[in-house]
């Protein structure tokens, strides 16, 4: 099995500083990593998929980098309406899209 | 609209029976495999189940094999998960949520969940 870590478990930022969210797999996954937002009570949120590309209406502030075991999340300049939880997830393996913990992102 | 709407959540008592239903429109539900996904109270996602377009291949995590099943009804624009043998730790909030395939860089496919419903929740106790 395909093990996701994400670092920070969670983090507090006040608006306008710049965030970095990292996830971590335990094999190789190419660029097959995508990254989803959720906020309280909601669906998650397609932010990034394989690895950096920008899904459709997301902004521009958010961007992804990495390619086999080691990825990360940034968000440029953090808006109020960041603040969520940030969840990172593999499909390298067929279906078997396992997601990182998460990493909630507060308010300092 | 591309919409996802669950249904069939409730309160169920340990070791009973609940089927869930997942109603897409918006889109041609037949062309796209679909998976469920569900997330404890307080907790994170946790990946349960897939099945292909055309419902010939299934997935199952450990955690729910051989008490799941997944189907779909591609004339109904209906996807289904049948979950029996219920137990406190099945107890969540369920989401469908759509599969996209995108050819990115280098003519690779990558696959993604771009599309995802409200949620339904199942309450499992007695």
């Amino acid at each position: 099995d395909i093990q996701m870590t994400q670092s920070p478990s969670s983090l507090s930022a006040s608006v306008g500083d710049r965030v970095t969210i990292t996830c971590r797999a335990s094999q190789s996954i190419s660029s097959y990593l995508n990254w989803y937002q959720q906020k309280p009570g909601k669906a998650p949120k397609l932010l990034i998929y394989a690895a950096s590309s920008l899904q459709s209406g997301v902004p521009s502030r958010f961007s992804g980098s990495g390619s086999g075991t080691d990825f990360t999340l940034t968000i440029s300049s953090l808006q109020p309406e960041d603040f969520a939880t940030y969840y990172c997830q593999q499909s390298y393996s067929t279906w078997w899209y396992t997601f990182g913990q998460g990493t909630k992102l507060e308010i300092k | 609209e591309v919409q996802l709407v669950e249904s069939g959540g409730g309160l169920v008592q340990p070791g009973g029976s609940l089927r869930l239903s997942c109603a897409a429109s918006g889109f041609t539900f037949s062309s796209y495999a679909m998976h469920w996904v569900r997330q404890a109270p307080g907790k994170g996602l946790e990946y349960v189940s897939a099945i292909s377009s055309n419902g010939g291949s299934t997935y199952y995590a450990n955690s729910v094999k051989g008490r799941f099943t997944i189907s779909r009804d591609n004339s109904k624009n209906t996807l289904y998960l049948q979950m029996g043998s219920l137990r406190a730790e099945d107890m969540a909030v369920y989401y469908c949520a759509r599969d996209r395939t995108t050819m990115v860089r280098g003519g690779l496919y990558y696959y993604y969940m771009d599309v995802w419903g409200k949620g339904t929740t199942v309450t499992v106790s007695s």
